[in-house]
This record gives structure tokens, C-alpha cells and sequence, in this order.
């Protein structure tokens, strides 16, 4: 039973245009989100979170939305560029809390065209 | 800064035969985490460690996975009969627990295959 759910395998958009990824969660006990970015054959790299105190965060051209009622978070890519192409995975921190449990989603694969 | 630092970075080998995969956590990082990625069930939690000691082990799949932390700057993943259904990507990540919350920093993985 995923608690962590990325329902869009892939996505593909256009360079310079946006880039919307989704994440649901049903546990409202996780107060803590974070977005990895993998590319191929390296590991997964740390890009935005979120406290679930929030409801936006923003850094750079990379913004993170919660909406906590609905369970639901998005990663906003604005502008889309080709190096942006990757494996984006939603994390969640676990009920241990302080100890940085991460559940993770299984991704979306981001394909930016030039 | 030295990241997170995995070895081997591939490992092929016969069922049956034992599988040790290793990692050096970043320094002053003092919880390390060791994950298996799969395409069934994607990135998994399999144990993780906080000051060399094992918190959580419930996501080692079973007594053949054994994981050891004997200083803070080191940490084996051990696979003692490997099985083919063991082949996957391992992660191993640390993070530090200092003020606020801390993201996890990867390796860049061990993919396993077993035959």
C-alpha cells in the first residue's frame, strides 16, 4: 500500500515552457516533504522541500505547492529547460519523524524538448 | 566536499555467492541510510543507522540481508546466500541531524546483478 503516490510515470514539455509534477499522499501525519532529482547511473539529488506548515516554497525556477487538505503536492519547473530532463521523485518524512525516514514515490520522468 | 562514496559501482555474480557492497558516508553526516531500487517497487528503505546504531532494520527483506555500521565513517550491506530476485540498484545516503530537517544526500549507487 504506497503512502506515497507520483500517478504520471512521464511527462514531456516543451523548452522554456512549464513543468508540473504531481504527488499524493494519504498518511496527513507526514509533516515534511522533499523533491529528488536522478539522473541516469548517479543517485537521487535533493532539490526543494517543504514543511507541511507551508504551502509554497519557492527556489529558483523551481517552486513546490502543498495543499494539505487534499493531500496533495506539486513541483512547478518555470522555464522547462533540457537539462531539467530526469527521474523526479516525491519524498515524505516517515512517522519517525527527527530521524529523516523518507518514503518515497516510484517518479516521473521528465522529458524537457528543446 | 567529498559526497557520499559507494563501491562497487557494479557487481555481478552467481547465485549463491556472498555480495558485500560498501559506503563512506559524507563526514559529520551521523545517519546513514541503505535503499534498493527496483522497478516493481521503486526506492525502498531497507535500514538505517543514527550514530553507528541500527534504529530501523523492518525493511530488510529477510535474514539473508545483514548491514553493519562499525564506525562513522563506514557502513557494509552484506547479501549471504545472493539470490537472482537480489538484483537491483542499492543506495546508500547520509544526512546530518542538525537544526531543522536535514535532506538525505545520495550515492550514486551499486547496481547488483545476480544470475
Amino acid at each position: 500500500d504506497q503512502q506515497v503516490k507520483q500517478n504520471s510515470p512521464s511527462l514531456s514539455v516543451q523548452e522554456g515552457r512549464i513543468s508540473i509534477l504531481n504527488c499524493d499522499y494519504t498518511n496527513s501525519m507526514f509533516d515534511y516533504f522533499l523533491w529528488y532529482k536522478k539522473y541516469p547511473a548517479e543517485g537521487p539529488t535533493f532539490l526543494i522541500s517543504i514543511s507541511s506548515i507551508k504551502d509554497k516554497n519557492e527556489d529558483g525556477r523551481f517552486t513546490v505547492f502543498l495543499n494539505k487538505s487534499a493531500k496533495h503536492l506539486s513541483l512547478h519547473i518555470v522555464p522547462s529547460q533540457p537539462g531539467d530532463s530526469a527521474v523526479y521523485f516525491c519524498a515524505a518524512i516517515g512517522l519517525e519523524g527527527s530521524q529523516g525516514n523518507l518514503i518515497f514515490g516510484k517518479g516521473t520522468k521528465l522529458s524537457v524538448k528543446p | 566536499d567529498a559526497g557520499v562514496i559507494q563501491s562497487p559501482r557494479h557487481e555481478v555474480t552467481e547465485m549463491g555467492q556472498e555480495v558485500t557492497l560498501r559506503c563512506k558516508p559524507i563526514s559529520g553526516h551521523n545517519s546513514l541510510f541503505w535503499y534498493r531500487q527496483t522497478m516493481m517497487r521503486g526506492l525502498e528503505l531497507l535500514i538505517y543507522f543514527n550514530n553507528n546504531v541500527p534504529i530501523d532494520d523492518s525493511g530488510m527483506p529477510e535474514d539473508r540481508f545483514s548491514a553493519k555500521m562499525p564506525n562513522a565513517s563506514f557502513s557494509t550491506l552484506k547479501i549471504q546466500p545472493s539470490e537472482p530476485r537480489d538484483s537491483a540498484v542499492y543506495f546508500c545516503a547520509s544526512r546530518s541531524s542538525g537544526q531543522g530537517e536535514q535532506p538525505q544526500h545520495f550515492g550514486d549507487g551499486t547496481r547488483l546483478s545476480i544470475l
